[in-house]
């Protein structure tokens, strides 16, 4: 799977867009971008996840560059909530090897 | 919304014993998955199935075993409990078909701490 790359943290105000950026370099032509969050104490939560086209969902919209090297995440109207670690993962699903690998993830901090 | 739920949010058992994790999905999904998440270290993939009765080790299975009965159902079992297995579980689910364009559904974890 290629790797990512994500600043360690960021925070933004409550109310207004957080961009969160991930680079992905490496990847490949039949990997997808997935973002997850997890909040203290609970399981990681999907977010949204693309291939090449930009997605948007009820929660968030997936940004990815058309070389797709990189991506960004965008919530647009950030609140106390929203407060989590970030997961930008690249990843191929192959079979027997079906996993996520979750690196270190972007803190995300919204303040009031 | 998919719902995956862990029988216990906290476990506290002694060291030797036979320990169960249960997990339920109720989504009809064909693939569940066993995590272990430990600070530094990410999650790591200990055992995945894709249908009833059949069962793939991931990348850290030594001292786990699972088992897959029934579609909704998927446990987890250490055989033998150490204190190295002390650590957050995560359990997860997904659709069948095209794995890579299926997201991975989680539950809130339980939080084993073995003395």
């Amino acid at each position: 799977d290629a790797k990512t790359t994500q600043p360690t943290s960021m925070d933004c105000a409550e109310g207004r867009a957080a961009n969160l950026p991930c680079n992905h370099s490496t990847i490949s032509g039949n990997e997808y971008v997935y973002w997850y969050r997890q909040i203290h104490s609970q399981g990681p939560q999907y977010i949204i996840h693309g291939l090449k086209n930009n997605e948007t969902n009820e929660m968030a919209s997936l940004i990815i560059t058309e070389d797709r090297k990189s991506s960004t995440l965008i919530l647009p109207h950030a609140t106390l909530r929203d407060t989590a670690v970030y997961y930008c993962i690249v990843s191929a699903y192959t079979g027997a090897n079906s996993k996520l690998t979750f690196g270190k993830g972007i803190t995300l901090s919204v303040r009031p | 919304d998919v719902k995956v739920t862990q029988s216990s949010r906290y476990l506290v058992k002694r060291t030797g014993e036979k320990v169960f994790l249960e997990c339920v999905q109720d989504m009809d999904h064909e693939n569940m998955f066993w995590y272990r998440q430990d600070p530094g270290l990410g999650l790591r993939l200990i055992y995945f199935s894709y249908d009833v009765k059949m069962k793939e080790k991931g990348d850290i299975p030594e001292g786990y075993s699972v088992s897959r009965e029934k579609k909704e159902r998927f446990s987890l079992i250490l055989e033998s409990a150490s204190t190295n297995q002390t650590s957050m579980y995560l359990c997860a689910s997904s659709l069948w078909g095209d794995m890579s364009n299926q997201p991975q559904h989680f539950g809130d974890g339980t939080r084993l701490s073995i003395l």
